[in-house]
């Protein structure tokens, strides 16, 4: 039932681009992204809806494929704020919702 | 507004010991998560209350977790009896309505040590 994302952990130095990828074995009607700084409680980034949609936010964006049951989230010219652990969030039947395995994002001067 | 309160923040049994979480959502909020987060993993849900009605307890060990959401406001969520492997942080999360478009606000976390 947890999505598994890729890669497991990355490092970049500032100004590169990121893709963190969340892949699910079942049928999706959301997906969420959230980010977790050491120590802290995980803050929402953002929710996408079946149908393909892309969002943005800021530097930060993320598709979604129902079809393939996948999300991607972008990260363009990375900051060192954007450093932490990012999970996607699969809500599978409107009630039960799952958190991925995580990707560690390091980001270094 | 006020973000969503836990109690106690960090918390230390021994095993075989009982021990209870507090949360206190963001006001309004219907719905009230309950996760467990081991370290390095992400965290997991354990039951989902609407109002003071439980949509998932799936992944509840329910031989030793219980949780209750009186009056549909506050929530507390009991261990009895701690094992070792409960050593995590507890987080709790409120959502205005609930179901697949709603954004998750994550308290502060609990973290449990048991020895």
């Amino acid at each position: 039932q947890q999505p598994v994302q890729s890669p497991q952990a990355v490092i970049l130095r500032e100004g590169e681009d990121a893709v963190i990828n969340c892949s699910s074995s079942k049928a999706l009607y959301s997906v969420h992204w959230y980010r977790q700084k050491h120590g802290e409680a995980p803050v929402f980034l953002m929710i996408l809806l079946k149908g393909g949609e892309q969002k943005g936010h800021e530097k930060i964006s993320a598709s979604f494929n129902e079809k393939k049951q996948q999300s991607s989230l972008y990260l363009t010219a990375s900051q060192l704020s954007y450093s932490g652990t990012y999970f996607c969030g699969t809500d599978l039947t409107g009630n039960q919702f799952y958190f991925g395995t995580g990707t560690s994002l390091t980001v270094i001067p | 507004e006020a973000g969503v309160a836990q109690s106690p923040r960090y918390k230390i049994i021994e095993k075989r010991q009982s021990v209870a979480f507090w949360c206190n959502p963001i006001s309004g909020h219907a719905t009230l998560y309950w996760y467990q987060q081991i370290l390095g993993q992400g965290p997991k849900l354990l039951i989902q209350f609407q109002n003071n009605g439980v949509v998932d307890d799936s992944q509840l060990p329910k031989d030793r977790f219980s949780a209750e959401r009186l009056k549909g406001v506050d929530s507390t969520l009991k261990i009895q009896p701690a094992k070792l492997e409960d050593s995590a942080v507890y987080l709790c999360a409120s959502s205005l309505v609930g179901g697949n478009q709603e954004t998750q606000y994550f308290g502060p976390g609990t973290r449990l040590l048991v020895l």
